[in-house]
């Protein structure tokens, strides 16, 4: 089984409009981190937003937010006011055995593309 | 800032080549990893490390080994490379404990 979904290979959105980007991930450990990070064309990989299983509010940084439904195992970004430089791959990516060490190893999905659209 | 650079942005190398990709971060961090990015399949760990000479198989080692003399260095080695080998290779570091990893920019290698 994938450990990290990502079911929409490619989204469309409106300048100034917010979009929402999926993500279900599977694991047995009760501590994870589950992270998104963005893609330029230019190929590299920019860290976005951090959430811990642990942690019980959702996420937020600038107009990134993480909508954390634990019990269905959905870790969905939360794009609002897009803006054409958000157009750019998008991954969901997880870290299982926080407790356990395990040199910090993510997971990734197979992400999606955004295109932001005047 | 944290920067992690790689040797090349661009390689091409002829099947059967031995080729080397280097990484070197210059924040002191104990982690560094290697991925190998396709379309439709998102990154794939290939080989990651926690210490100097320490190294651990990720999910895909096979037609791969890794190097780690000094902290700061982490380079992928393709023994042989064959044309399944072409492909987008990024090198990331990360400190101990909870954090995100810093990419490098990343290394276009074709095989042909």
């Amino acid at each position: 089984a994938q450990k990290i979904t990502q079911t929409q290979p490619g989204m469309f959105v409106q300048e100034k409009e917010a979009v929402t980007l999926d993500c279900t991930y599977d694991t047995s450990d009760q501590s994870y981190g589950l992270f998104w990070y963005k893609q330029p064309s230019s190929g590299e990989m920019i860290f976005l937003i951090y959430q811990g299983s642990y942690d019980e509010q959702n996420a937020t940084e600038g107009r990134y937010s993480l909508n954390f439904q634990k019990a269905r195992k959905s870790a969905n970004l939360v794009i609002s006011a897009s803006q054409l430089g958000d157009s750019a791959m998008y991954f969901c990516a997880m870290r299982e055995g926080l407790l356990t060490g395990g040199g910090n190893k993510l997971t990734f999905g197979t992400g999606t593309q955004l295109k932001v659209e005047l | 800032d944290v920067k992690v650079t790689q040797s090349s942005r661009y390689l091409v190398k002829r099947t059967g080549e031995k080729v080397f990709l280097e990484c070197v971060q210059d924040m002191d961090h104990e982690n560094m990893f290697w991925y190998r990015q396709d379309p439709g399949l998102g990154l794939r760990l290939i080989y990651f490390s926690y210490d100097v000479k320490m190294k651990e198989k990720g999910d895909i080692p096979e037609g791969y080994s890794v190097s780690r003399e000094k902290k700061e260095r982490f380079s992928l080695i393709l023994e042989s490379a064959s044309t399944n080998q072409t492909s987008m290779y990024l090198c990331a570091s990360s400190p101990p404990g909870l954090s995100e990893q810093y990419f490098g920019p990343g290394t276009r290698l074709t095989v042909t």
